[in-house]
């Protein structure tokens, strides 16, 4: 069965720097797109990035467009988020999720989040 | 990427049927065929109900339906079940692989 568990979270200061991982089973990674939500602490969902099944292209709300970067490795069948320069309003609950198959615009799995929580 | 407009609550008593409407623009609800709902209960991940406007994945109960008139999609759950009380989120496709979210929903059975 599809299994997605991030890791990474955590407290960091304003300005700091944090990378999450998903770790990803039960699919062939390498053959999907994988997308980055986020939600603020009693908050709607946001978007915040995807990446192509082969990493080939990404893209980025333009809330941190420039600040985060999706990357993965099929290798160890992980999803990454680079967030620099993150500010108070980046606190929230990351999920990763999995597109269901190219050329398809939903997210048919996701996991069960990892908190940041961003100190002033 | 303005999150798509949805009304903040709505309810109903077990067996009713409500709907909660998900309005965008012309850039993304009205652009494409491609709206799908979540829904999420506190403390969970969103889980799929709708993709592509009104098509159910499989486990889904029937009585979870989508549509869609120009820049509005909308979701209605017919014969409410007290384990349908949840947050309900639309998301549409916005282009350029891009993805905006509504505001969200809560749906309370009365």
């Amino acid at each position: 069965q599809v299994q997605l568990v991030e890791s990474g979270g955590g407290v960091v200061q304003t300005g700091g720097s944090l990378r999450l991982s998903c770790a990803a089973s039960g699919f062939t990674f390498s053959s999907y797109g994988m997308h980055w939500v986020r939600q603020a602490p009693g908050k709607g969902l946001e978007w915040v990035a995807f990446i192509r099944h082969d990493g080939s292209n990404k893209y980025y709300a333009d809330s941190v467009k420039g600040r985060f970067t999706i990357s993965r490795d099929t290798s160890k069948n992980t999803l990454y988020l680079q967030m620099n320069s993150l500010g108070p309003e980046d606190t929230a609950v990351y999920y990763c999720a999995k597109a269901a198959a190219a050329g398809t615009y939903y997210f048919d799995y996701w996991g069960q989040g990892t908190l940041v929580t961003v100190s002033s | 990427q303005s999150a798509l407009t949805q009304p903040r609550s709505v309810s109903g008593s077990p067996g009713q049927s409500v709907t909660i409407s998900c309005t965008g623009t012309s850039s993304d609800v009205g652009a494409y065929n491609y709206v799908s709902w979540y829904q999420q209960h506190p403390g969970e991940a969103p889980k799929l109900m709708i993709y592509d406007v009104s098509k159910r994945p499989s486990g889904v109960p029937d009585r979870f339906s989508g549509s869609k008139s120009g820049n509005t999609a909308s979701l209605t759950i017919s014969g409410l079940q007290a384990e349908d009380e949840a947050d309900y989120y639309c998301c549409s496709y916005a282009g350029s692989y891009t993805e905006v979210f509504g505001t969200g929903t809560k749906v309370t059975v009365l």
